[in-house]
């Protein structure tokens, strides 16, 4: 089956710990997506990249870091310098491509990765 | 400015009834994007619908129907005969063209379907 995975589900982290969030796609996009969901929020996008070894800062990037050494993957660190980082996390997918498009594509999301801190 | 307001908090109905979600945009481009997520209790976002700012048709699909007005900037989606399956927070979102794929979300409306 084509789609995005995260892991881990649920996620407990101490104060003063890094931690690392999956996302993993099959749907052969060029594009992913972080947003963070606090309750009764909408989504918030934290990083973003439209291709292999790039990636832009969101809204909301600080206390926040990424890599997207390979196509498929795009994974997200929470690190000690996030003073709220009890949320859930939510990955996403676009078809993407090059800069300079005329349309914008539709996103597509993981199931999400529910981080509490300790 | 990108902005999306979803000013119903919380809906409750019950079965079979009529429901409908409003969705208020800002933007200044007069190129854009406007989408419509449903997530369920399990968390992930399903995708609903999407469209762009050139095409003002009214969409139906099954019991869903969006009614897209430029001219109060709106995109009003409405559930027909609502089921307890529709229980689920759904959300409004923008894109303009200018800023790529970036994605800016309505708080959401929570859509509380009793039996």
């Amino acid at each position: 089956d084509g789609g995005i995975t995260q892991s881990p589900k649920y996620l407990f982290r101490k104060e003063g710990q890094n931690v690392t969030l999956s996302c993993e796609q099959n749907l052969n996009h060029d594009a992913m997506y972080w947003y963070r969901q606090d309750p009764g929020q909408g989504l918030r996008l934290i990083y973003y990249s439209q291709i292999v070894n790039d990636f832009q800062k969101g809204d909301i990037a600080e206390g926040y870091s990424v890599s997207r050494e390979k196509k498929e993957s795009f994974p997200l660190t929470v690190t000690s310098a996030q003073k709220n980082p009890t949320a859930f996390y939510l990955c996403a997918s676009s078809i993407g491509g090059t800069s300079g498009s005329t349309s914008t594509d539709t996103q597509y999301f993981g199931p999400g990765t529910r981080l509490t801190v300790l | 400015a990108q902005k999306v307001t979803q000013a119903q908090t919380e809906i409750s109905v019950v079965e079979k009834e009529d429901v409908t979600l409003d969705c208020v945009y800002e933007t200044r481009d007069t190129t854009y994007y406007l989408f419509w997520y449903k997530q369920p209790p399990s968390g992930e976002l399903v995708f609903l619908i999407r469209r762009n700012s050139f095409d003002e048709q009214n969409e139906i699909s099954g019991r869903y129907s969006w009614n897209f007005q430029k001219s109060t900037s709106s995109f009003n989606f409405t559930i027909t005969a609502s089921q307890v399956v529709d229980s689920a927070v759904y959300f409004c979102a923008l894109s303009e063209l200018k800023y790529g794929n970036k994605l800016v979300f309505g708080a959401g409306t929570i859509l509380r379907v009793k039996s």
